[in-house]
């Protein structure tokens, strides 16, 4: 099983460019999130999706768009990348016996 | 929303010694607060966890305390090694799923 999978990895875009982050999960658990990781801001929660046709916003979600796609995918569009949005970005899922969160292994993105 | 606060940002110890990191939160109706582990270039990696019905669990060398009256709970490492060195992230949630995530705790053991 390859649990929770992201890609890209990394990623360069220019001020203005679009681009979509995938995220797979093969665990078939129904809630998937998206987070951005900065130094110092902890891990901040961009959307969500509690099950497979619903999605929310989360803690900071203005600049991007999210799809839950079916229950294997949730993705997170930036329709026009701003500087700001250099991150380290995080898809996770959740679920199991502990209803625990697992992260996939995040895409490094840099907006120049 | 919740807030949740981390302290200390840092930690150095000595190899062997103990390591506490303490959080508080904001929203009295939380009931969820799982402490996860984050490797230099990995994921975050859930290490331990405790729900408002437990004031402490135990897992070998790691435990984690709730002090739900006052709003804070500490994760203690007991023998630190070198392998602890990592990123602590302390988290809090209601029963919506939504995980509120502290800043962090970068733990450095000294050999």
């Amino acid at each position: 099983n390859a649990g929770v999978t992201q890609t890209p990895k990394f990623q360069v875009l220019k001020t203005g460019q679009s681009m979509t982050l995938q995220c797979a999960q093969d665990m078939n658990h129904n809630s998937m999130y998206w987070y951005r990781q900065d130094p110092g801001m902890g891990l901040r929660l961009i959307y969500y999706s509690a099950s497979e046709g619903t999605t929310d916003k989360g803690e900071v979600p203005n600049g991007y768009n999210v799809s839950r796609l079916n229950k294997r995918e949730f993705s997170l569009r930036l329709e026009s990348a701003a500087p700001s949005q250099t991150s380290v970005y995080f898809c996770a899922t959740e679920g199991g016996v502990r209803d625990e969160q697992y992260f996939g292994p995040g895409t490094r993105l840099t907006v120049t | 929303g919740e807030n949740v606060e981390q302290h200390p940002s840092t930690l150095s110890v000595q190899e062997g010694d103990s390591a506490v990191i303490k959080c508080t939160y904001s929203d009295s109706a939380s009931n969820y607060f799982p402490w996860y582990k984050q490797e230099l270039g990995k994921r975050p990696q859930l290490i331990i966890d405790i729900r408002s019905n437990v004031g402490e669990k135990k897992d070998q060398r790691i435990a984690v305390t709730l002090n739900k009256t006052a709003k804070h709970f500490s994760l203690h490492i007991t023998e630190t090694q070198p392998e602890d060195s990592a990123v602590y992230f302390c988290a809090a949630s209601k029963n919506d799923y939504k995980l509120s995530f502290g800043a962090g705790t970068t733990v450095t053991v000294r050999a």
